[in-house]
């Protein structure tokens, strides 16, 4: 079992809906982050948390420590938000491991 | 364009050449850590750097890759005898380790893809 799980691994919506993408980790973090990686590969950081949430225009990252969760909610998606989101926790010495990815897909 | 960069962006090599890339972090950066990531997969942790030190190394990295960073600043990763399996993106990232912060937001670059023929 990988320590950080993603859900769903592919997602296709239609613009304007809301989005929910889920994280479970199954060790003991001092941060976790949300990332986002466009085709061609770059990846941007959109969140780091360690508790409560946190919130940067159209998008929401909630962490629960005590169930070891978090989720990335994108209101009102828009066809540019299709991308893959990733979900990495931080371990010792700001090491990080990464989830496996969740695919995006927004249809105009 | 986050202040990292990846020299090459693409390199295609054949089997048992050797290859390195070279990796230039935000200037200010103390860490610089080093990533591989294969089709459909997240990154996966290989080494990472303060300063000059190289702190810590993934039991992924086999004794034909080595990484170094000389002064600091920028870092080479360099795979010798590369393989097929070797074929992925690797993604290089920095960020400023404060003395009072257990935790801090790294800043990757866009990457190398590497193809092993």
């Amino acid at each position: 079992k990988n320590e950080v799980e993603q859900s769903p691994q592919n997602l296709t919506a239609q613009e304007g809906e809301f989005i929910t993408i889920n994280c479970s980790y199954s060790v003991g973090i001092s941060a976790l982050h949300w990332l986002q990686q466009h085709p061609g590969g770059g990846i941007v950081s959109l969140f780091m948390l360690s508790s409560g949430k946190k919130k940067h225009g159209r998008l929401i990252a909630t962490i629960n420590i005590q169930e070891k969760h978090s989720s990335l909610h994108i209101t009102a998606s828009h066809p540019r938000d299709s991308a893959v989101y990733i979900c990495a926790v931080e371990l010792g010495a700001q090491k990080l491991v990464f989830g496996q990815g969740t695919r995006l897909t927004i249809n105009p | 364009d986050t202040g990292v960069s990846q020299d090459p962006r693409h390199k295609i090599t054949k089997r048992g050449q050797n290859v390195t890339f070279r990796c230039d972090p935000i200037s200010e950066h103390n860490r610089l850590y080093w990533y591989r990531q294969t089709l459909g997969q997240g990154p996966e942790f290989l080494t990472y750097f303060q300063n000059e030190a190289q702190l810590e190394k993934s039991r992924l990295l086999s004794d034909r890759f080595s990484a170094e960073r000389p002064k600091g600043s920028f870092s080479t990763l360099e795979i010798q005898r590369t393989e097929q399996g070797d074929s992925a993106m690797y993604l290089c990232a920095s960020s400023l380790e404060l003395a009072a912060s257990s935790y801090n937001e790294q800043f990757f670059g866009p990457g190398t893809r590497l193809t092993v023929l």
